[in-house]
């Protein structure tokens, strides 16, 4: 079967570096997705990955790699406002998208 | 511009009642989407669409109905609700999927509860 695992909740300190980890078991592989979800809101889009490698968007910045089924999502300089679940998705190789549980993160003073 | 819009945001529902939830968009999308979301659970995709007068089953179809009359609509039906719809739905939406980075663009969802 299909499946995304991903630590449940996390804590981390304002200012700090927190990594969320992600790893991935699915049918074919068409890219990896992170997404943001504030409580009580919808989905926004923050990064893809479908190659090897970082990429760097300001204060995030994304992973993968391939032949391990990983990627890790870095947030650098935490903000309270950073304060969300972190959702990890795959799109498979029918180019559907298989959602991880998702990590939410508690950011302290 | 509005993105993606869903009606109604919240809703209580008797068991054995029906409903529908409209989803609209105004970003000329070709694909959209119906997931639900529960506590623990990553999305569920229920149903989707890659285009005006075309839908397809997602991986937990069953005791939804859905129509895509219009590019701009999608509408996710509940013909006799059961508790286990009891669920935050969210509709969403993407230019395409192949050839693209997939990026899919959510509604703020709504919440349903079925007695």
């Amino acid at each position: 079967g299909q499946n995304i695992d991903q630590p449940t909740e996390m804590t981390a300190t304002e200012g700090a570096i927190v990594q969320i980890n992600c790893t991935y078991q699915t049918s074919g592989f068409n890219g990896l997705f992170w997404y943001q979800q504030h409580a009580g809101e919808a989905p926004t889009f923050l990064s893809y990955n479908v190659l090897d490698g970082l990429e760097e968007k300001g204060r995030f910045s994304s992973f993968l790699s391939r032949s391990k089924g990983y990627s890790y999502l870095l947030l650098k300089e935490l903000q309270m406002k950073d304060s969300a679940s972190y959702l990890c998705a795959v799109m498979d190789s029918n180019y559907q998208l298989i959602w991880g549980a998702g990590t939410k993160l508690i950011i302290k003073p | 511009n509005a993105g993606v819009t869903q009606t109604p945001k919240f809703r209580v529902l008797k068991t054995g009642q029906s409903m529908t939830l409209l989803c609209a968009q105004d970003m000329n999308h070709e694909y959209m989407y119906w997931y639900r979301q529960d506590p623990g659970m990553g999305l569920r995709l229920i149903h989707y669409s890659v285009g005006e007068g075309t839908t397809a089953k997602g991986e937990v179809p069953d005791g939804y109905n859905v129509s895509r009359l219009k590019k701009q609509n999608f509408l996710l039906g509940l013909e006799s609700a059961a508790p286990s719809q009891t669920s935050v739905y969210f509709c969403a939406s993407s230019p395409q999927q192949r050839y693209h980075t997939g990026e899919l663009f959510f509604g703020e969802g709504s919440r349903l509860t079925v007695l």
